[in-house]
């Protein structure tokens, strides 16, 4: 399988700051990526697909990166409602999808 | 809009089979338009997909779950179900489905927007 491997596991903002997370996979999967955001008590939210379009509806403040082997999810204005936990996904397999680790965005 | 719920016992004793049913409303399971998925998260970690199933297709499953997952389809009732054999508390965790945006184009292609509707989940132990 896939290994996806997230950094951050964890981290501490500010409403306002700059957000970037970084997903990095175990070998090539060109933009196969898709990102989600999970809350608290809820299912994982589709957030992006093919590594940096957004899915309807995501604010702009949301935006991907990446190719190959490195991505970054990157939220340019944190807001009140963001705080909660980012994956990755790659979908090259097809067969097996899997995702990262997890990011946990918290208040600082 | 489309909605799915998960139901099924929250207690499953080792060894035994579980057992889930996602019901789909607000769309047909039969239209072939999306694949069908089920995803489980133990406490703490990331989500792991388990396997997915179309009206038009044999089910595909996680090569590490494949020896004991059977996903199948009612369409009678628009509703798809999730059988794990052989459980342990390895199993234990929240179960989801959700509706599935694969597109596959000939020649293997495929295109991929996610899983983008989530039923909210449901917890399942398993103990004696």
């Amino acid at each position: 399988d896939i290994q996806m491997t997230q950094s951050p596991s964890s981290l501490s903002a500010s409403v306002g700051d700059r957000v970037t997370i970084t997903c990095r996979a175990g070998q090539h999967i060109a933009n196969y990526l898709n990102w989600y955001q999970q809350k608290p008590g809820k299912a994982p939210k589709v957030l992006m697909y093919d590594a940096s379009t957004l899915q309807s509806g995501v604010p702009s403040r949301f935006s991907g990166s990446g190719y190959g082997t490195e991505f970054t999810l990157t939220i340019s204005s944190l807001q009140p409602e963001d705080f909660a936990t980012y994956y990755c996904q790659q979908n090259y397999n097809i067969a097996q999808l899997t995702f990262g680790g997890g990011t946990k965005v918290e208040i600082k | 809009q489309v909605q799915l719920q998960e139901s099924g016992p929250g207690l499953v004793k080792p060894s035994q089979t579980l057992s889930l049913t996602c019901t789909v409303s607000g769309d047909s399971i039969s239209s072939g338009h999306y694949y069908w998925s089920w995803i489980r998260q133990p406490a703490g970690k990331e989500p792991e997909w388990i396997g997915r199933i179309h009206a038009r297709e044999t089910p595909t499953y996680n090569p590490s779950l494949k020896s004991r997952v059977t996903i199948s389809l009612d369409t009678s009732k628009n509703q798809f179900s999730l059988r794990l054999s052989s459980v342990t508390a390895a199993d234990t965790g929240i179960y989801y489905c959700a509706r599935e945006d694969l597109v596959l184009l000939p020649a293997s292609a495929y295109y991929y927007y996610g899983l983008d509707v989530w039923g909210q989940g449901t917890t399942v132990s398993v103990s004696s």
